[in-house]
């Protein structure tokens, strides 16, 4: 089935500091979302997009909606502990055969720098 | 804010048991998920369930399994005869029609533990 290549796997974070993450698929996706997952939690939706090229903001949150619609990166800029978690994107391709529902990353593990 | 809620938060069973996993999704949402997440893993599709049917399952959601709509406010999925790697966490997900159908609102989920 379809994969989405969820990069990277894990990245340490010091407060003030930028952060970017990304997915990729040979698929074409007509949707991307981004959650958010604390432990022992449910992923929270951070972020939909819906057209190509599409660049959408949530606070300190921005995502965007690859032109070629294979891909989509999350920026966080001026990360807090808080941000801390399992980012996971998740997609729906654009082919009948896989129907409506969402394929998701394996996630990007943000922790904090000690 | 409404949200999806999901009981219990964990559920202990022995393996060959059946276990019902129970949800209340948002009061206005039409579309109903589970999703399954083994430990340290990413999240997986079960199934998808629209106007009291079945849209779409995937690979996983065998025979075992079986989702129900018992009355206008829970959503249920059944495992009828728990293997050991049925433990996961489960969760219930659900979404508006028109354009928010994809934007798919997930409840705390479910620890299954089988033994």
């Amino acid at each position: 089935g379809q994969q989405l290549n969820q990069s990277p796997q894990s990245m340490f974070i010091q407060e003030g500091e930028d952060v970017s993450m990304n997915c990729t698929s040979s698929s074409i996706f007509n949707t991307w979302l981004w959650y958010k997952q604390d432990p022992g939690e449910g992923p929270v939706l951070l972020i939909a997009l819906y057209k190509a090229g599409e660049l959408t903001s949530n606070g300190r949150l921005t995502a965007q909606f690859g032109i070629t619609r294979k891909d989509s990166f999350l920026n966080i800029s001026a990360s807090i502990p808080s941000d801390v978690g399992i980012y996971f994107c998740a997609g729906r391709v654009c082919e009948r055969k896989y129907g409506n529902k969402l394929v998701f990353g394996a996630g990007t593990i943000l922790r904090v720098k000690s | 804010e409404p949200e999806v809620t999901q009981t219990p938060s964990h559920q202990v069973t022995q393996m060959g048991q059946e276990v019902i996993l129970r949800c209340v999704p948002i009061s206005n949402h039409l579309y109903f998920y589970w999703y399954r997440q083994i430990l340290g893993q990413k999240v997986e599709f079960l199934v998808s369930f629209y106007n009291n049917e079945i849209s779409e399952k995937s690979e996983i959601f065998d025979d075992q399994f079986s989702v129900e709509r018992p009355d206008g406010s829970n959503f249920t999925l059944k495992i009828r005869s728990t293997k050991l790697e049925d433990s996961a966490m489960y969760f219930c997900a659900s979404s508006e029609s028109q354009r928010g159908w994809y934007e798919q609102y997930f409840g705390p989920g479910t620890r299954l533990t089988v033994t």
